[in-house]
């Protein structure tokens, strides 16, 4: 069973602060690791695949970085907004085993920005 | 342009009835299909995928089963729910591996 942590499990955040949070996961059998932003009741929406260690990401305020060889990716949300609160999700794609072509999801961040 | 489909959006049923979620996809051939279920206060967990019309696999013992009886159809099921079965069941596709969810089906089994 793949084991894919997320932290802190919720973040509470002044408008305007800028935040991070940390996706971890096996450091074998790497092929992708995605962050989702989903808010409730909608669909999760991609906002990044990363695949190669160090890839630095970045759309609009909000940035990833990635090290596949110690196994974690850290999300970054400068100058957060209202907005921006939802639950933030990684996942990771396995190349290989029982979990091939399967995400497995960490249990997400909630992030609440508050005006 | 590919979409996906899941309904319904929410559903509220008694202990002991069945069940059956549909999802459709459009503008895609083949792709992989997968249902995941949110439960309260944890993450998402995969329920089951498909490769293929009436291929499925399951990834963990439940109380739910699924079916593709068309190649852009899933459909997941249960004969008599429990109050367990209650959550977020979300559908999704793939071709490789960019994953594309529907929006999603909140179950209450009261």
């Amino acid at each position: 069973i793949l084991n894919v942590e997320q932290s802190p499990q919720s973040l509470h955040v002044q408008e305007g602060d800028s935040t991070n949070f940390t996706c971890s996961f096996p450091s074998s059998n790497f092929y992708a690791l995605h962050w989702y932003r989903w808010e409730t009741a909608k669909s999760p929406e991609a906002l990044f695949v990363m695949t190669l260690n160090g890839d630095e990401k970045k759309k609009g305020r909000i940035s990833a970085t990635l090290n596949t060889k110690e196994g974690y990716s850290y999300l970054y949300i400068k100058g957060s907004q209202p907005e921006d609160s939802a639950t933030y999700l990684c996942a990771f794609y396995n190349a290989g085993g029982t979990s091939y072509g399967k995400l497995t999801f960490g249990q997400g961040t909630i992030l609440t920005v508050h005006p | 342009s590919q979409t996906i489909h899941q309904w319904p959006a929410t559903l509220v049923q008694p202990v002991g009835s069945p069940l059956s979620l549909e999802c459709t996809v459009e503008g895609t051939s083949n792709p992989n299909l997968y249902w995941y279920r949110q439960a309260a206060g944890r993450g998402l967990q995969l329920l089951f995928y498909s490769v293929g019309i009436g291929q499925i696999s399951s990834e963990v013992p439940q109380n739910l089963s699924a079916s593709r009886p068309q190649d852009r159809q899933f459909i997941l099921s249960s004969k008599k729910l429990l109050l367990s079965d209650s959550g977020f069941y979300l559908c999704a596709w793939s071709l490789a591996y960019g994953y594309t969810f529907g929006s999603g089906t909140r179950l209450t089994v009261v």
